[in-house]
């Protein structure tokens, strides 16, 4: 079945830190990938997202590359601000595209 | 503005007393979808629907229940709501095609089952 594993947290870290954020998942078939990040009182909002392996979505200093070697898709960004305090989720997509499954999860905060 | 709206935004309510959430979006999607998050499983899908009386389950359809008459309505039914349903529930909607199509997602309604 398909399913999506992501780094615990919560993660604190400083301003202008490097950030990680791991999330393996397992699929049949050729999944698309996505993170997402919600806001305090809000919805989720798409970051980025890939359809194939090997692309790398990126969206506001956030990257992730598809990596079907290693079922992964790890969200990076090299300096983070205050501003990119929120909850990211990774996701992957059936084949079809009619079933998603998301991970549980990654509080971030940044101080400043 | 290209939304998805869910009513109402908080709800506190007893044990089986028949409740809807509404799920209604503007941007012509022909796709929809219902999750709750709960705290340490994250979002899980409950019902969705690839078109206008077209609706399958997701992974957890237990004791719900979804309609859709017109293409940019659709919502939850709790027939007889239990304490284990209490949860934030999401609405979401895209346009049809391969899955590489990102969802829109509503602000979230809060359920509290007493």
């Amino acid at each position: 079945g398909n399913s999506v594993t992501q780094m615990e947290g919560p993660v604190t870290l400083s301003e202008e830190a490097f950030l990680t954020i791991n999330c393996t998942y397992t699929a049949t078939g050729y999944p698309s990938l996505f993170w997402y990040v919600q806001y305090p009182g809000e919805g989720l909002q798409l970051l980025l997202k890939a359809t194939k392996a090997d692309d790398k979505g990126s969206n506001k200093g956030f990257e992730a590359t598809y990596r079907k070697e290693t079922t992964s898709f790890h969200l990076e960004k090299g300096s983070v601000q205050v501003s990119d305090s929120a909850v990211y989720f990774c996701a992957l997509s059936s084949r079809t595209g009619n079933q998603f499954y998301f991970g549980t999860g990654t509080s971030l905060t940044v101080i400043p | 503005e290209a939304q998805v709206t869910q009513n109402p935004r908080y709800l506190i309510t007893v044990t089986g007393k028949k409740l809807t959430v509404t799920c209604s979006q503007n941007m012509n999607h022909e796709y929809m979808s219902w999750y709750r998050q709960d705290p340490g499983l994250g979002l899980r899908q409950i019902y969705y629907s690839m078109n206008v009386e077209v609706t399958d389950k997701g992974d957890v359809p237990e004791g719900y229940k979804v309609s859709r008459k017109e293409k940019r309505n659709f919502p939850l039914i709790l027939e007889s709501p239990s304490p284990n349903q209490t949860s934030l529930y999401f609405c979401a909607s895209r346009s049809n095609g391969q899955g590489g199509l990102p969802q829109h997602f509503g602000d979230g309604t809060r359920l509290s089952i007493l």
